[in-house]
């Protein structure tokens, strides 16, 4: 069964950069079934889509964080990557990993996130 | 951006209810609209996807519908462990965007 899992550090001081790392357990980072995201959630509030990297190495971000973010994988060790930059208090917030899976139907292609990490609380503070 | 809404905000109900939680997206979304239970603390688990599809081991009480901007969540005969918060999301356009949530309590 596939499964993620965050790691890094709690606490980041404001300017400074977030790195985290999600390892994936249960099946390849390189597998074509699936791609890999980051999600996060401020305190209190919904969900936000950071970025997410494919099987071809292609890379998308969500362009009111584009300038920050770098999504990278490391297929030798199964884990994918989320570097964010000058960080402040307004990136306070709970980061996931996800893995995503797609279809392809009558509606076209689709995507869904069916795996996700317990999440990791950041906190850009001095 | 895909903008999307979520109504009520918040409901209560009862165990053994049934409920209809509404998502709409700013423009028409080809049912590249997903559904997600979030428990507090945890991470949000998918229920739906591609607004009618039941995910693996999501019980049957949970379903979805929908077309165009407009989808549904329903659950029916409430249990216990369905007190959660629901988000949907839209993949049809980058970036995808999710609901601000619905807060599903017991009454």
């Amino acid at each position: 069964q596939l499964q993620v899992q965050e790691s890094g550090p709690g606490r980041v001081r404001p300017s400074e950069t977030l790195s985290l790392t999600c390892t994936v357990s249960g099946g390849p980072l390189n597998s074509s079934h699936h791609f890999w995201a980051w999600i996060r959630q401020p305190p209190g509030k919904g969900l936000e889509w950071i970025g997410s990297v494919y099987y071809s190495g292609s890379t998308y971000y969500n362009p009111s964080l584009k300038s920050r973010v770098t999504v990278s994988r490391d297929a030798s060790k199964n884990q994918f990557s989320l570097q964010l930059i000058s960080m402040t208090a307004a990136d306070t917030a709970v980061y996931f990993c996800a893995g995503g899976s797609f279809s392809i139907g009558v509606s076209g292609y689709l995507e869904y996130f069916p795996v996700w990490g317990q999440g990791t609380l950041v906190t850009a503070a001095s | 951006d895909i903008q999307m809404t979520q109504s009520p905000s918040s409901l209560s109900a009862s165990v053994g209810d049934r409920v209809v939680i509404t998502c709409r997206a700013s423009q028409t979304i080809t049912n590249c609209l997903n559904w997600y239970q979030q428990k507090p603390g945890k991470a949000p688990q998918l229920l739906i996807y591609a607004a009618s599809h039941l995910q693996g081991g999501v019980p049957s009480r949970f379903s979805g519908s929908g077309s165009g901007p407009d989808y549904t969540l329903t659950i029916t005969s409430l249990q216990h462990e369905d007190f959660a918060t629901y988000h949907c999301q839209q993949t049809c356009r980058i970036p995808t965007t999710f609901g601000p949530g619905t807060k599903l309590e017991l009454k």
